[in-house]
């Protein structure tokens, strides 16, 4: 199975702030790399697939880039909402699999 | 809109079986695969299979092979997952999701069914 690593697993930040979760994979995945938020008690969201296609609905503060194994997650500019789990996962070999999670905080 | 809705908690002994029913609507029921995803408390997402609602083809994670089936009716455009000899690290939030793109794309998800196995 291709294992996905994020980093930092935690981060501490100000409304405002730029921020940026870091996704790898074990292997080569192309840029079939999808990101999803969660809040506790909710459910998934889908925030952007194929590593850098922005979900419909969702804010023009979340980007994506990255290809083959790395990729970034950013946030422009932390909103209050934004404060959250972010999970990446790679859809390019069954058994899709997903990143650990980053767990974002206010500071 | 696209809705995905699950059956409601089940409360289970170790050996026994849990089935999660899953009822789609507001799109056409089988033009999109559904995945089966679990979220262990506290922990992260994992993959538990996917079923084509067209032609009912599956295919399931390595670990759960043996005890895992997921079906579908197409008269009521609803996909039933059905985990057997259940062990406590089977307790968690079992979610239905919906495929947008046929590339894994989980766009849509259901609301979670809380399974607990509990001697």
């Amino acid at each position: 199975d291709i294992q996905m690593t994020q980093s930092p697993s935690s981060l501490s930040a100000s409304v405002g702030d730029r921020v940026t979760i870091t996704c790898r994979a074990s292997q080569t995945i192309s840029s079939y790399l999808n990101w999803y938020q969660q809040k506790p008690g909710k459910v998934p969201k889908l925030l952007i697939y194929a590593a850098s296609t922005l979900q419909s609905g969702v804010p023009s503060r979340f980007s994506g880039s990255g290809s083959g194994t790395d990729f970034t997650l950013t946030i422009s500019s932390l909103q209050p909402e934004d404060f959250a789990t972010y999970y990446c996962q790679q859809s390019h070999i069954t058994p899709s699999t997903f990143g650990q999670g980053t767990r974002l905080e206010i500071k | 809109q696209v809705q995905l809705v699950q059956s409601g908690a089940e409360v289970k002994k170790p050996g026994a079986s849990v089935k999660v029913s899953c009822k789609a609507s507001g799109y056409t029921f089988t033009d999109h695969y559904i995945h089966w995803v679990r979220q262990a408390p506290g922990q992260g997402l994992e993959w538990m299979g996917v079923i084509s609602p067209s032609g009912g083809g599956t295919s399931y994670a390595q670990k759960l092979q043996v005890r895992l089936t997921m079906t579908r009716d197409t008269s009521t455009s609803t996909v039933f997952m059905e985990l057997n000899s259940l062990r406590s690290e089977d307790t968690a939030v079992y979610y239905c999701t919906r495929d947008g793109r046929a590339m894994g794309v989980f766009d849509y998800w259901g609301q979670g069914t809380l399974v607990t196995v509990s001697s």
